[in-house]
């Protein structure tokens, strides 16, 4: 289970304000990914990076943003504009940005708007 | 996009029993099919894969079978045990241009009754 490293485990926020979601993983892998997951859904993919200082969109990117300045790490800010933002956040890695390439996911993030 | 329904969303079965997972995609060209197996508030863990040029595949008690021309694919568990007791997801991916994340199905919560 080691290797993709996700913090906080749990993050409070209080509407209007920004938290950013940390992720890391030490992999060598080229691509990260960001999933959103609700009760009873499935895992839906915010954004993706294939290669540093590179992004795109997901399904859901609108209210999320993303940096990619270091290999080893891909921090998700949830900003105000995101209207429902209490889920169970998975980040992910592969090798290489290939999607049949084997996706290994960190611990998750349960993010919380009081 | 690609769509995938997953069907049961809940399923039970007794200790040693057989537990069939099945899952149906829209876009002809995907020709990745993983399962992740989610234990409650842990991180999905790939469990088995398959690609689109073989129809079955197995792992000890867990197998995956692909029917292409139908656009289907299921996870068969024989002789199951309490441990299995999990959520597990189907996705589905295509390497090439343009695609470069899976589209997960909702999820089936498997409970194994002891």
């Amino acid at each position: 289970d080691g290797g993709i490293t996700q913090s906080p485990k749990y993050l409070f926020r209080k509407e209007g304000q920004n938290v950013t979601l940390s992720c890391e993983q030490n992999l060598n892998h080229d691509a990260m990914y960001w999933y959103r997951q609700d009760p009873g859904q499935g895992l839906r993919l915010i954004y993706y990076s294939q290669i540093v200082n590179d992004f795109q969109k997901g399904d859901i990117a609108e209210g999320y943003s993303v940096s990619r300045e270091k290999k080893e790490s891909f921090p998700l800010t949830v900003t105000s504009a995101q209207k429902n933002p209490t889920a169970f956040y998975l980040c992910a890695s592969s090798i290489a940005g290939d999607s049949t390439d084997t996706q290994y996911f960190g611990p998750g993030t349960r993010l919380t708007v009081l | 996009g690609e769509n995938v329904e997953q069907h049961p969303s809940t399923l039970s079965v007794q200790e040693g029993d057989s537990a069939v997972i099945k899952c149906t995609y829209s876009d002809s060209a995907s020709n990745y099919f993983p399962w992740y197996k989610q234990e409650l508030g842990k991180r999905p863990q790939l469990i088995i894969d398959i690609r689109s040029n073989v129809g079955e595949k197995k792992d000890q008690r867990i197998a995956v079978t692909l029917n292409k021309t139908a656009k289907h694919f299921s996870l068969h568990i024989t002789e199951t045990q309490p441990e299995d007791s999990a959520v597990y997801f189907c996705a589905a991916s295509w390497s090439g241009a343009g695609r470069r994340a899976l589209t997960f199905g909702s999820g089936t919560r498997l409970q194994v009754q002891p």
